[in-house]
Order: C-alpha cells, then sequence, then structure tokens
C-alpha cells in the first residue's frame, strides 16, 4: 500500500539554526516527489519537487531511494519559514495518484 | 489567471444532512483532486476526476461522492453528515498528465453540529 510517513508533527527551531523535515514512503514503482508549503492564512502552495533539484527559499530536497526518503532541509532556518510542510509522492503508475503525508508544523523561534 | 475557487468557503450544517461543495479549476486544467483536511489527519485524498471520469479513489465512505463537468468544474458531496465531517476541505486541479504540480483553492470549510 502507498504511504507516506511524517514522524515529526511539530518541529520548533531557533532562527539561524539548520532545520530538516522528515519523510519516508512506500510506493509502488518510482514516484515524482514534491514538497508542498502552508503559511498562515495563504493557500497550500508546491514548494520544490525532486525533478528540477533546485534550491527554493533555501530549501533542498534529497531523495534517497534506498532509504526511501525525501527530507527537507534548510542550513539557516528563517522566521518567515514557519509554516505546515507536507510531503507528497506522486504516483507515476497511478494516474495522479497524490497522497500527502500528515504534515510537519515547523515554527522558528526569533 | 484565476486561481482554483471553491465555494462556499463556510458552511454550517447538522448530523444527517447532505451537503455539495463547488470547486472551479484554472481554465485549462482537466484534473480536479479532493481533499480533506483536519489538524489530527493532515491531507486525506478524497478523489479525483479527469474529463469528467473519476481515476483515482481515497478510502472514504460511499456517503462521499464527486463528479465533474463537461467544463472541468467539479464537485463533491457529503450524505448524512456525520459530527466527524467536520473539516476544510480542498480541491485542487492540474493538467492531469503525469507528476504535475496542483494548484489548490482557499477551501471549504464545512461544520457539523
Amino acid at each position: 500500500a502507498q504511504r507516506v510517513t511524517q514522524p515529526e508533527k511539530l518541529l520548533s527551531v531557533f532562527k539561524g539554526a539548520p532545520v530538516e523535515l522528515k519523510c519516508n514512503y512506500s510506493y509502488s514503482g518510482s514516484p515524482e516527489l514534491f514538497w508542498y508549503v502552508q503559511y498562515s492564512r495563504q493557500r497550500l502552495q508546491l514548494l520544490l519537487r525532486h525533478i528540477s533539484r533546485e534550491s527554493i527559499k533555501g530549501f533542498t530536497a534529497d531523495l534517497n531511494k534506498g532509504e526511501t526518503s525525501f527530507h527537507l532541509k534548510k542550513p539557516f532556518a528563517q522566521e518567515e519559514d514557519s509554516a505546515m510542510y507536507y510531503c507528497a509522492p506522486h504516483g507515476v503508475y497511478n494516474n495522479n495518484d497524490m497522497r500527502f503525508g500528515a504534515g510537519t508544523r515547523l515554527t522558528v523561534k526569533p | 489567471k484565476a486561481g482554483v475557487t471553491q465555494t462556499p468557503r463556510y458552511l454550517i450544517k447538522t448530523r444527517g444532512q447532505q451537503v455539495t461543495l463547488s470547486c472551479s479549476p484554472i481554465s485549462g486544467h482537466r484534473s480536479v483532486s479532493w481533499y480533506q483536511q483536519t489538524p489530527g489527519q493532515g491531507l486525506q485524498f478524497l478523489f479525483e476526476y479527469f474529463s469528467e471520469t473519476q481515476r483515482n479513489k481515497g478510502n472514504f465512505p460511499g456517503r462521499f461522492s464527486g463528479r465533474q463537468f463537461s467544463n472541468s468544474r467539479s464537485e463533491m458531496n457529503v450524505s448524512t453528515l456525520e459530527l466527524g465531517d467536520s473539516a476544510l476541505y480542498l480541491c485542487a486541479s492540474s493538467s492531469g498528465q503525469g507528476a504535475v504540480e496542483l494548484f489548490f483553492g482557499e477551501g471549504s470549510r464545512l461544520t457539523v453540529l
């Protein structure tokens, strides 16, 4: 069965500290991996996707196929990074089957 | 271009009633997905429609149903409402071709009393 696990519901760090949001998945085939973010009073929106291999707002995500993980990292967290983050594998072989993890609420303290 | 629009934004119902929520996707998008968002469960996939056909369905009871019209607008219906159906219902649209970005609406917040 397809499964997405974000083990931390809540994560709190101080401004300037590194942050890592964990995501593990169990999916048939080789899914595409996405991270979505929801800032306070804003819509859920795409943060980054693995295939683009970009760094967005200082965030990067490393795909580890052996561990089936797609952790989101930022070396120096900022207060404006406080938000809800969702990991979302996209089942390429199951049309548009995008399941989301339970989410991690990141709080960056001043 | 206009984003994904969901109506109504807020609604209150009582147990046993039924509700219909509407979603207008971004122009040109043929796929509409529905999600239930709750603090305890996060985002749970309900179903996805592409060109008026349901392509995928999550693990929700048959009380939850949906449809898509020829203009790609979609509706979801929940019958015989239960207290546990209180949630934010999100709609997302995309081209539906492969692993593409989802564009979300602001959601419809349903409260069941």
